[in-house]
Order: structure tokens, then C-alpha cells, then sequence
């Protein structure tokens, strides 16, 4: 699985959007670009992922540039609950059915939202 | 909402003791993982299953082992807990399918003294 570079930490003002960046320069064809959080003290939470096309949910947009080796997690109105620990993931699920999802949580990009 | 859930969520024992994590999840997902994650430090995998009956070790080598009775019910157990077992363990799981996510309950927070 590639492996991604993230800010160590960040800064955003409550209300404005909040743009994590996340480098993957050696991403396969076949791996998806994840997006999870983790709020001090709980289990990681999934955002959003994809593939090579933008994505956007109720909880976050994603960005992926043409050539798929950057992307940036965007949340659009930053809350003061937003803050939390995020982490870029690249993976490829694996196709045999007694295999694992090797997914790697590197130390992510610690995001405090400010009032 | 994922449907996972992990007791106890707090535990403090003594050393020599032994203990089980229960984790379960309510969604049908075959396959399960168990996480083990330091303090401001990045998740290890220790444990996961495919399937009932199928468990595997995983990136992180641990002294905790596992079983799968049961589709929805994956517990971790520590024959004998040592200080060196404190940390926080993070139950997960996962459809089995391409491209799924996996999704995570709250944890257990793990203390031996």
C-alpha cells in the first residue's frame, strides 16, 4: 500500500472551511484514497473515500488531484467538534476472501478548530 | 451510525490477572480487527477474522488472543495482563467485499498496574 505525508498539525477558524491536505505520490491505479478521524479518546471514524473523482458527503468533500498523488479533505464550516486527529489512508481492498484490508494509520494531521 | 460495540470501556487491573475485551457488532460484517493504539501514537493491527472460526495475527505481534464463535461477537483475551498491556484497544469491522470500509467502536481503554 502507498504511503501518504500529512501536516502534523493545522489550525482552522470555527466557521471557515477547513482544507487538510495529503500527499500520496506513489498510489496505484487501484487504491482508493480514505479519509477517518479520531476525536481524543474514541475509535477512528470514516469520512469519506474515492477512487480518481471528486467525492462529497454530508460530513466532508474530497478533492483528488488528476494525477491522484495529492488530495485534500475539505470540511466546509469547521465546528468546534471538528477537532480531532485525521488520517489519509491509500489502500487497495483485497480480493481474496480470507485475506485482510491492509489499512495503515500513519500519525495523521491533528486538526484544532479554533472559536 | 456504525453499530459497534466494545465493553468494558474503562478497565484497571492488577498484574497476573486475567481478562477479556468483548467487541460485537450488529451489522453482519464477516470480517472483524483488533487494533491496539498508544497514547498520541499511530493503530497497530494485532488480531483479525474473516469469517466465524477464522482468526489471524496481524502486523503487530502480541501476547492477546482471539476467537470467532459467533458472526458478530470477536473478543480479545489476555491469559495473564502485564504492565506492559496498557494501552487502548480498538475493535473494527468490515463487509466482505472490495473497497469496504471498515468501522470502528469506541475502545477500551486498558490499564495494568
Amino acid at each position: 500500500d502507498a504511503k501518504t505525508t500529512q501536516p502534523t498539525s493545522m489550525d482552522c477558524a470555527e466557521g471557515r472551511a477547513a482544507n487538510l491536505p495529503c500527499n500520496h505520490s506513489t498510489i496505484s491505479g487501484n487504491e482508493y484514497v480514505y479519509w477517518y478521524r479520531q476525536i481524543h479518546s474514541q475509535g477512528p471514524q470514516y469520512i469519506i473515500h474515492g477512487l480518481k473523482n471528486n467525492e462529497t458527503n454530508e460530513m466532508a468533500s474530497l478533492i483528488i488531484t488528476e494525477d491522484r498523488k495529492s488530495s485534500t479533505l475539505i470540511l466546509p464550516h469547521a465546528t468546534l467538534r471538528d477537532t480531532a486527529v485525521y488520517y489519509c489512508i491509500v489502500r487497495v481492498a483485497s480480493l481474496v476472501k480470507t485475506s485482510y484490508d491492509k489499512v495503515i494509520f500513519g500519525p495523521g494531521t491533528s486538526l484544532s478548530v479554533i472559536p | 451510525e456504525a453499530d459497534i460495540y466494545q465493553t468494558p470501556r474503562y478497565l484497571v487491573i492488577g498484574t497476573g490477572k486475567k481478562i477479556t475485551l468483548e467487541c460485537s457488532q450488529t451489522m453482519g460484517h464477516d470480517k472483524m480487527y483488533w487494533y491496539q493504539q498508544d497514547p498520541g501514537m499511530e493503530l497497530h493491527l494485532i488480531h483479525y477474522s474473516y469469517g466465524v472460526n477464522s482468526t489471524e495475527k496481524g502486523d503487530l505481534s502480541s501476547e492477546s488472543t482471539v476467537s470467532r464463535i459467533r458472526t458478530e461477537h470477536f473478543p480479545l483475551t489476555l491469559e495473564s495482563a502485564r504492565p506492559s498491556h496498557t494501552s487502548q484497544y480498538l475493535c473494527a469491522s468490515s463487509e466482505n467485499r472490495e473497497r469496504e470500509t471498515q468501522y470502528f467502536g469506541p475502545g477500551t481503554r486498558l490499564l495494568v498496574l
